[in-house]
């Protein structure tokens, strides 16, 4: 079965820093996720990231995936305020696209000014 | 236009009452989804419609009953809820690529559920 797990689960960071948040997943996958949250709010697509290596950047987030390690790192670049909000991982449990994905528990956020 | 709509956006229901919730996309995707989330918590899978047909349904209890009336809604009909039942309901959707293969779910706003 596979696990996904996010750490941190919290992060308290002041505006300017940079952070990584990690996603470990305990199976063989090629299709991760990263999605964000604001309170009360759905749930926004970041990036997917489809093979090995991949590395994608919007503003001051950038997400990578390495499927060896069955890693994917989101780092945060002169954080601000805006960027408070939960975010989640989800993996994609078969080679090449699955209707069931497996979230992590996510990691929220605060930028502080 | 990566557009889902929910509606209402609020509901609030007696535990003996029957409502139900609308999702709708005119992406032209053909898997749709109806998610739980709880507070601080990642969203739940409950059910999964593919080219209109259920496809996957996470063991969920017989008083939530999905339906899906053309490749554009899907409905979610409640009845008899418990106060637990009490959460945010995402509904999603994503193209089919080949085979089983799905891309990008794209979140509708949710329908806030109470059950008092």
């Amino acid at each position: 079965e596979l696990k996904v797990e996010q750490n941190p689960l919290f992060l308290s960071m002041q505006e300017g820093k940079n952070y990584t948040i990690y996603c470990n997943y305990s199976t063989t996958s090629d299709r991760l996720y990263w999605y964000r949250q604001d309170p009360g709010k759905s749930l926004e697509s970041l990036f997917v990231l489809l093979s090995n290596g991949a590395v994608k950047q919007e503003g001051r987030l950038m997400a990578s995936l390495d499927t060896k390690a069955r890693l994917s790192t989101l780092h945060i670049t002169a954080a601000v305020h805006d960027l408070s909000a939960t975010y989640f991982c989800a993996v994609d449990p078969s080679q090449g696209g699955s209707e069931k994905l497996v979230f992590g528990k996510g990691t929220k956020l605060t930028v502080n000014p | 236009d990566t557009e889902v709509t929910q509606t209402p956006k609020h509901l609030v229901m007696g535990m003996t009452n029957k409502k139900s919730l609308k999702c709708e996309q005119h992406m032209g995707h053909r898997a749709m989804y109806w998610y739980k989330q709880k507070a601080k918590k990642p969203p739940e899978l409950m059910f999964v419609y593919s080219y209109e047909k259920l496809s996957i349904n996470e063991s969920v209890p017989s008083r939530f009953s999905p339906e899906c009336p053309n490749s554009s809604l899907l409905n979610l009909h409640l009845h008899a809820l418990q106060p637990e039942d009490s959460a945010l309901y995402l509904c999603a959707s994503s193209r089919r690529l080949a085979g089983t293969n799905t891309d990008t779910q794209y979140f509708g706003p949710g329908t806030r559920l109470t059950v008092l």
